[in-house]
């Protein structure tokens, strides 16, 4: 099993949509979870980081935890063009990151 | 936030050739630097981790003679392909990391080998 599972999409939605992107971790003891926007070509740039379970809000972006699923989410409200791209989900284990395949999302307007 | 820039952003080589990607970071200091891999429409991939001043520490599967990582000061890392192959071909991104264990990324070198 591996240690971040995240559904590669695509996602297609159109403008305005909220966006929901999720990813399942098997390893209970993880505690700092964060998600990362990629555009095309681009490095990974953090957008939200959460530590345990809990819903944390940034603007139009909500990320949420789900310690007892093991399930985590990234919420993102009136969705525009500029919001497409490949969003991963990351986890920190002790020292290193591990990072799920990533979504990607296409918003059309 | 934290600027971090990659030199070349894309190369082509020939098949054999040894090329090196330089990371810097401009306006803090790296302790530690992550190099990553990643192949197209798959997950940043972790290569090695080093330390500046210290051998890197390279992941299961990574072959150190061939991923030579150079990490000599706070603020510039190297990784070089040595006899690159068309096999490595790919978007390699850097990773500094600050004494706080923040993270931040690279905008990635385009490797083509033909």
């Amino acid at each position: 099993q591996k240690e971040v599972e995240q559904d590669p999409g695509p996602l297609s939605v159109p403008e305005g949509a909220i966006v929901s992107l999720n990813c399942t971790y098997s390893n209970s003891a993880f505690q700092y979870f964060m998600w990362y926007r990629q555009y095309s070509r681009k490095g990974p740039e953090l957008l939200m980081y959460t530590y345990s379970s809990g819903n944390k809000e940034d603007g139009r972006f909500t990320a949420q935890v789900d310690k007892s699923s093991k399930y985590i989410s990234l919420f993102i409200r009136d969705s525009q063009p500029s919001d497409s791209a490949t969003y991963l989900c990351a986890i920190h284990n002790t020292d290193k990151l591990i990072f799920g395949t990533g979504t990607r999302l296409q918003v059309f307007p | 936030g934290a600027v971090v820039s990659q030199h070349p952003s894309r190369v082509i080589c020939k098949s054999g050739t040894s090329v090196k990607i330089e990371c810097r970071s401009l306006d803090f200091q790296a302790t530690t630097m992550f190099w990553y891999r990643q192949f197209p429409k798959q997950s940043l991939m972790l290569m090695a981790t080093s330390n500046e001043g210290s051998k890197a520490t390279y992941e299961q599967g990574v072959e150190k003679d061939k991923f030579l990582i150079n990490h000599a000061s706070l603020t510039l890392s190297t990784l070089t392909v040595t006899s690159a192959h068309p096999e490595d071909s790919s978007f390699y991104i850097c990773s500094p990391a600050t004494s706080a264990d923040t993270q931040y990324f690279g905008p990635g070198t385009r490797l083509t080998v033909l």
